[in-house]
């Protein structure tokens, strides 16, 4: 079955205490995203890469670190999460259509 | 930013009923426009990917159609069934490969 996983699905964290979100797809998808939702903003991109080793800044970059070191993966990384970061966080991969993983929500204490 | 604006922010329909929203952007300079349905506790799922001036998509009873002369896309919903409640989202593939998402347009279908 063609599927993006994120995990954790659910994290509450304190501030300054360093994280990384996984996610993974199964579709050989050279383009994946992260992307974060909060009320009444929608979704804003935070990273994206069009394949291994080669990412770049999406529309809210700031506090997030990435990597693709493999075509599959794509991890968020906080180094120093902090309150404003408490949100609803997706990954995605695209080939003609974009796939969602489940969301990540994750609250900054 | 590319700001993709949709209208209205939210609408409520009865049962049978038709309706239609809007996707709105400044410019032309755009590799795709993307359609999501989100339902509540789940997450978007593509509906359309449009990519030239006129195109029109068709699934079912939603519909799409797309103007980048003018700069708008239309979803239309033909008699809405309560599964048809969610918030329908746009998003610009933009030519840096960057993804504008809209605001999105929440749909409630009244039984």
């Amino acid at each position: 079955e063609a599927q993006v996983t994120q995990n954790p699905r659910y994290l509450i964290t304190v501030t300054g205490k360093k994280l990384t979100v996984t996610c993974s797809q199964n579709m050989n998808h050279e383009y994946m995203s992260w992307y974060r939702q909060d009320p009444g903003l929608g979704l804003r991109q935070i990273y994206y890469s069009m394949n291994v080793e080669v990412t770049d800044k999406g529309d809210v970059p700031e506090g997030y670190k990435v990597s693709r070191k493999e075509k599959r993966n794509f991890p968020l990384i906080l180094e120093s999460p902090s309150p404003n970061q408490t949100s609803l966080y997706f990954c995605a991969s695209s080939g003609d259509e974009q796939f969602f993983g489940p969301g990540t929500r994750l609250t900054v204490l | 930013i590319l700001n993709v604006e949709q209208s209205p922010q939210s609408l409520h329909v009865q049962e049978g009923d038709s309706t239609n929203f809007t996707c709105s952007f400044p410019s032309s300079n755009f590799y795709a426009l993307h359609w999501y349905r989100w339902e509540t506790a789940k997450s978007p799922e593509a509906l359309f990917v449009m990519t030239l001036n006129g195109d029109e998509k068709k699934k079912g009873r939603i519909s799409a159609t797309l103007n980048t002369k003018e700069g708008y896309s239309y979803l239309y919903i033909k008699g809405s069934q309560p599964e048809d409640s969610a918030t329908y989202l746009c998003a610009l593939i933009l030519t840096d490969y960057k993804l504008s998402f809209g605001a999105g347009t929440t749909v409630t279908v009244r039984a």
